[in-house]
């Protein structure tokens, strides 16, 4: 019962350091996203991926760049961290049109950024 | 523009107290709302409401949705300390693939 699976769990980065999240799911949904969790403020969308080879933006894309490599792979990258992406990120997957279309999510990485 | 606000920001409440948590949204093409339950990483999902007026039940949690006056709310009762959690509403529309989350509400329950 993998689900949604992200990596790393934690992350410790200088500022201008790059770094990739990963993310994969399993259940063969189409639609993917990266958020951003802040105290306050919620789930914000980075980025989403409605099927395989296509990418948007989301509310907060600024300073990242995503890549769905296929179906079940969903990467997030900081091509020169700032400590404004101090946050957890979460990675999530959902089949929109589907009879449930309900996110299901990954356990989140914590990134903090000195 | 499309959002989701949720009230309260934060609750702090009594073990055995009934919460009611709310859930307004302003989204174009409705399709479903979902609640989810987070406690320490990620969010859970609890109800997904599609239609006006039908309680979904889960032990002491239920939910209801309201499409004309286009808001949800979360109950729980009798609650425990294990309640305490941030629970997020989200709304999914029929076109596009977004869900937008509201801010949540933090939920702490003492004993």
């Amino acid at each position: 019962n993998a689900g949604v699976t992200q990596t790393p769990k934690f992350q410790v980065l200088k500022t201008g350091q790059s770094m990739t999240l990963q993310c994969a799911q399993d259940m063969n949904h189409n639609s993917m996203y990266w958020y951003r969790q802040d105290p306050g403020m919620g789930l914000r969308l980075i980025y989403y991926s409605a099927s395989e080879g296509t990418t948007d933006k989301g509310e907060v894309p600024n300073g990242y760049n995503v890549s769905r490599l296929n179906k079940r792979e969903f990467s997030l990258r900081l091509e020169s961290a700032a400590p404004s992406q101090t946050s957890v990120y979460f990675c999530a997957s959902s089949e929109p049109t589907g009879v449930d279309p309900e996110a299901f999510f990954g356990q989140g990485t914590r990134l903090t950024v000195v | 523009e499309d959002k989701v606000v949720q009230s309260p920001l934060s609750l702090v409440v009594h073990e055995g107290d009934t919460v009611t948590l709310n859930c307004s949204y302003e989204v174009t093409n409705f399709r479903s709302l979902l609640w989810y339950k987070q406690e320490k990483k990620a969010p859970t999902f609890l109800f997904m409401l599609t239609s006006s007026g039908i309680e979904k039940k889960s032990g002491r949690l239920s939910s209801i949705l309201d499409k004309k006056e286009l808001f949800s709310i979360l109950n729980i009762t009798a609650t425990q300390t294990g309640d305490s959690a941030i629970y997020l509403c989200a709304v999914v529309p029929n076109t596009g693939n977004q869900f937008y989350f509201g801010t949540g509400t933090s939920l702490t329950v003492i004993p």
